[in-house]
């Protein structure tokens, strides 16, 4: 069956340093990659978006790598700052008309 | 513009009753999808809805049912509750289906008791 895996439940880093998430995904071939921002109480919000076809997307201070070969998303925030600890979300979609699929969520911390 | 509304935003039901969540997407937004988000399992997807058709189905029991309305509009339907349902319930609106950004509402709390 489908799986995604977001790499670890917690990620503890210092403000400054640069967070990197990992998502990796098994029997399955999306054609877009997702990522989102969920703060405690509230809905997902919209970060970045990458399509099969793309290495590398930039937004600010975020970075999304996208390799369908290793079937993983490398999600990173440079110059991290604590508004940034929220919990990360990778989602996946596979061609027009398929659901998207969430993972369980990568929670970031950032310390000052 | 108005973003997604979701209501209740908090609900307490009893073992075996039944409750329908609403959902008002985003202005022109023509699909909706359901997730149910608990600690353990996360972000789960129920159904999706576009132009009032139930296009994607998730693997939930068919006690969790949905619809959507002429103007986007989405219900959700739960009927005997069970404990294992206290969930928070989020939509999500879209402009269309597939490669595009989904805009979340706050989410309904539902607590089965």
């Amino acid at each position: 069956s489908q799986k995604i895996e977001q790499n670890s439940e917690a990620l503890n880093i210092q403000e400054g340093k640069t967070a990197t998430l990992t998502c990796n995904y098994t029997n399955y071939s999306p054609a877009y990659l997702q990522w989102y921002r969920q703060d405690p109480g509230r809905g997902p919000v919209f970060l970045l978006l990458i399509r099969e076809n793309e290495k590398e997307k930039r937004k600010e201070r975020l970075k999304v790598t996208f390799d369908t070969t290793l079937k993983q998303s490398l999600f990173h925030i440079t110059a991290s700052q604590p508004a940034d600890s929220a919990t990360y979300l990778c989602a996946l979609e596979g061609q027009a008309g398929t659901a998207l699929i969430f993972g369980k969520g990568t929670t970031l911390s950032v310390s000052s | 513009k108005a973003g997604v509304t979701q209501t209740p935003r908090y609900l307490i039901k009893t073992r075996g009753q039944q409750v329908t969540l609403s959902c008002s997407p985003i202005s022109g937004h023509r699909s909706v999808s359901w997730y149910q988000q608990t600690p353990g399992q996360g972000l789960q997807f129920l159904f999706e809805y576009f132009s009032e058709t139930q296009r994607n189905k998730g693997n939930f029991p068919g006690r969790f049912s949905g619809r959507q309305f002429s103007n986007s509009r989405s219900e959700m339907n739960v009927s005997t509750l069970e404990l294992g349902d206290s969930a928070l319930y989020l939509c999500a609106s879209s402009l269309r289906q597939g490669s595009t950004e989904a805009f979340f509402g706050q989410g309904t709390r539902l607590t089965v008791v």
